[in-house]
C-alpha cells in the first residue's frame, strides 16, 4: 500500500538553527500537510497545501514556518530559528482530490531543539 | 469546553474482549469523523471513516456517529494484543482541519 514517507526519523538541532524536514507524499495525492505532536499533547493542524499555495494555517504556523513542494515528488518544513518550544514530533500528511477524502499520515520526524 | 474530549485511559482489556472508545465534541460543524491508531513513536494510521451520522462496519472494526449527542464511537471485537496502541477520534468541518482528541491509550492483555 502507498505511503507517506518522512526524512529524517529524528532531528536534534541547537536552538535557533534553521531545520528543514522533509516529506514525500502519496504519489497521486494533491493536497498536503503538516501536523505536529507535542510529547504527551494532542496532534495539532499546522498547514494545509494545495496548488503550489498555502490553503489554510493555523496560529502555531507564524513567520519562523515555511512549506514549499520544491519539486513533483517532495513537500518540505521549514523552521528558520528553532525554538525550545518547537521540540514535537512533525507528521506530513497527504490525500488525494476527492471532497474530504481522509488524510493519510507519515510516521514523523522527532525534532528535538536543543 | 474543548473541541474534541477524549478519555485518555488506559483502558486495559483482555484478550477477546470488545474495546468501546468513545469522543464527544461541541462544534456542531463537524460532519466527517475519523478513527487513527497511533503506536508508540509512529504516524496515524486511519482504520474509519464515517460521515455524518450512522454506523460503519469494516471487519472486526465499527464506528458509530451521532449528531444529535455530538457522540461518536468505535468498537472492536475480539480484541488482540497487537491491538495495543493510542487510538485518535479526529474530525473536521468542510475544509481542511482536522481537529484531534487527545487520544486513549488501549492495552490488550493476552
Amino acid at each position: 500500500e502507498p505511503e507517506v514517507t518522512q526524512t529524517p526519523s529524528h532531528q536534534v538541532t541547537q536552538m535557533g538553527q534553521e531545520v528543514i524536514l522533509r516529506c514525500v507524499p502519496i504519489s497521486n495525492h494533491l493536497y498536503f500537510y503538516w501536523y505536529r505532536q507535542i510529547l504527551g499533547q494532542k496532534v495539532e493542524f499546522l498547514v494545509s497545501f494545495y496548488n503550489n499555495e498555502i490553503s489554510e494555517k493555523s496560529e502555531i504556523f507564524d513567520d519562523q514556518f515555511s512549506v514549499e513542494r520544491p519539486d513533483g515528488s517532495n513537500f518540505t518544513l521549514k523552521i528558520r530559528s528553532t525554538k525550545l518550544e518547537d521540540s514535537a514530533m512533525y507528521f506530513c500528511a497527504s490525500r488525494d482530490l476527492f471532497y474530504n477524502s481522509p488524510l493519510h499520515f507519515g510516521n514523523g520526524t522527532r525534532l528535538t531543539v536543543t | 469546553q474543548k473541541e474534541v474530549e477524549q478519555d485518555p485511559g488506559p483502558l486495559s482489556v483482555p484478550e477477546g474482549a470488545i474495546v468501546s472508545l468513545n469522543c464527544t465534541y461541541s462544534n456542531s460543524a463537524f460532519q466527517y469523523f475519523m478513527w487513527y491508531r497511533q503506536y508508540s513513536r509512529k504516524g496515524p494510521e486511519l482504520l474509519m471513516y464515517t460521515y455524518s451520522s450512522g454506523n460503519k462496519e469494516d471487519g472486526r472494526f465499527t464506528a458509530q456517529v451521532d449528531k444529535s449527542s455530538k457522540y461518536i464511537s468505535l468498537f472492536i471485537r475480539d480484541s488482540q494484543p497487537s491491538d495495543s496502541a493510542t487510538y485518535l477520534c479526529a474530525m473536521k468541518a468542510a475544509g481542511n482541519k482536522l481537529t484531534f482528541g487527545g487520544g486513549t491509550r488501549v492495552l490488550v492483555k493476552p
